[in-house]
């Protein structure tokens, strides 16, 4: 059975510093990985994606992702933060594209 | 514009009467889902739909019913609501797996008495 664990339920940053926002995953078989952002009172939206290809993901808003087989994990980051990057993060997996598993969320408080 | 809507908004009921949330979407999607979210939990998924007539169970379907008679429509059903059925509701749709980009709806938030 495939899961996702977000390490981390809250992460404070300051303005303008660098993030990273942890996911690791288990699966007996190829996965296919996510990560989705919630901006307060709204639904979700996807940031990036990993279907198969290269381990790099870019995504939108200057977030990126890298696949990493080895330690089954699908870690987020960004360079630097803005105020407007507060919201939830959910990494998410599925194992043959159609039943989806989100992990628990990270909430991202951005610091001024 | 391209959408994913549900109804309604919000809802207080009781416990078990029965209620239905619409979802309607837009886009000609194939692939519809609907997940409950609760703080600590994240989101988890309740049902998905591959096409019209095509249900499927994800990770918490106990306690809900869906249907896909149409391929815009997928409504969630609850047949006698219970107060754990208390949360916020999201409707999904993308165009053809779960894999490609999911579009949420707004939400519904409903809280069962």
């Amino acid at each position: 059975a495939q899961s996702v664990t977000q390490l981390d339920s809250q992460v404070p940053v300051f303005e303008e510093a660098p993030v990273e926002l942890r996911c690791n995953y288990s699966s007996s078989v190829s996965v296919y990985l996510f990560w989705y952002v919630q901006y307060p009172n709204q639904g979700l939206q996807l940031l990036l994606k990993y279907l198969s290809g290269s381990t790099l993901v870019k995504g939108i808003n200057g977030f990126e992702a890298e696949f990493n087989k080895s330690q089954t994990s699908f870690h987020l980051r960004k360079p630097s933060v803005h105020i407007s990057d507060t919201a939830e993060y959910f990494c998410a997996v599925s194992d043959h594209g159609d039943k989806i598993i989100f992990g628990k969320g990270t909430r991202l408080h951005i610091l001024p | 514009e391209a959408q994913v809507t549900q109804n309604p908004r919000y809802l207080i009921t009781v416990t078990g009467k029965k209620l239905t949330v619409t979802c309607s979407q837009n886009m000609n999607h194939e692939y519809m889902s609907w997940y409950r979210q609760d703080p600590g939990l994240g989101l988890r998924q309740i049902y998905y739909s591959m096409n019209v007539e095509v249900t499927d169970k994800g990770d918490v379907p106990e306690g809900y019913k869906v249907s896909r008679k149409e391929k815009r429509n997928f409504p969630l059903i609850l047949e006698s609501p219970s107060p754990n059925q208390t949360s916020l509701y999201f409707c999904a749709s993308s165009l053809a797996r779960g894999t490609d980009t999911q579009y949420f709806g707004p939400g519904t938030r409903l809280t069962v008495l």
